[in-house]
């Protein structure tokens, strides 16, 4: 079956880093996304992987493993707007997004 | 205003009743997409359109259907609502169905009594 994997819920500090992790299963590849969601608002798109390493942009970074299943977003520079749900989501062989359930951050003072 | 619109907001409904969920993009995007969000699941795809005048089933399809008469529109209908419906629905958009960036709009919470 089809599977994305993340935890629940992460706290961290502000101005600190954080790793949210994320491994998958998907029939076949297409691509790792990650969108970040504001409670009560929708998701919107922070990054797309389908080569493996790592992206840049900005303060955050997405990182792929296709051998191993495995993406992590990394949030540098923590600032209290950052919090909000992160949603990872892999794209299967026909070009359908599998999502996780979400890792909610909160950020801390 | 570029993006995508969704109506209602919110609505509470009778189990039974017929509901018509609309979606508008202004982006010119071929692809559109209906979730829905239940807490602690992952958003589940419930019908997507290529291209106007085609549709496809999604994971979760049962007890819902949809339309695309046109690129900007994408209604999702609740024939007979029942309580295992009540979510958060999202409609999106895309230029392609590939891999490109998927849009979302604002969501319709739905809660059927």
């Amino acid at each position: 079956g089809q599977n994305i994997d993340q935890p629940t819920e992460m706290t961290a500090t502000e101005g600190a880093i954080v790793q949210i992790n994320c491994t998958y299963q998907t029939s076949g590849f297409n691509g790792l996304f990650w969108y970040q969601q504001h409670a009560g608002e929708a998701p919107t798109f922070l990054s797309y992987n389908v080569l493996d390493g790592l992206e840049e942009k900005g303060r955050f970074s997405s990182f792929l493993s296709r051998s191993k299943g495995y993406s992590y977003l990394l949030l540098k520079e923590l600032q209290m707007k950052d919090s909000a749900s992160y949603l990872c989501a892999g794209m299967d062989s026909n070009y359908q997004l599998i999502w996780g359930a979400g890792t909610k951050l909160i950020i801390k003072p | 205003i570029a993006g995508i619109t969704q109506a209602p907001t919110s609505q509470i409904l009778a189990a039974g009743r017929r509901m018509t969920l609309r979606c508008t993009q202004d982006m010119r995007h071929n692809a559109m997409y209906w979730y829905r969000q239940d807490l602690g699941l992952g958003l589940r795809l419930i019908h997507y359109s290529n291209t106007a005048g085609t549709t496809g089933k999604g994971e979760v399809p049962d007890g819902y259907s949809v339309s695309r008469a046109n690129t900007d529109d994408f209604p999702l209908t609740l024939a007979s609502a029942v309580p295992s419906q009540t979510s958060v629905y999202f409609c999106a958009s895309s230029e392609q169905r590939d891999t490109d960036t998927q849009y979302f709009g604002p969501g319709t919470r739905l809660t059927v009594l």
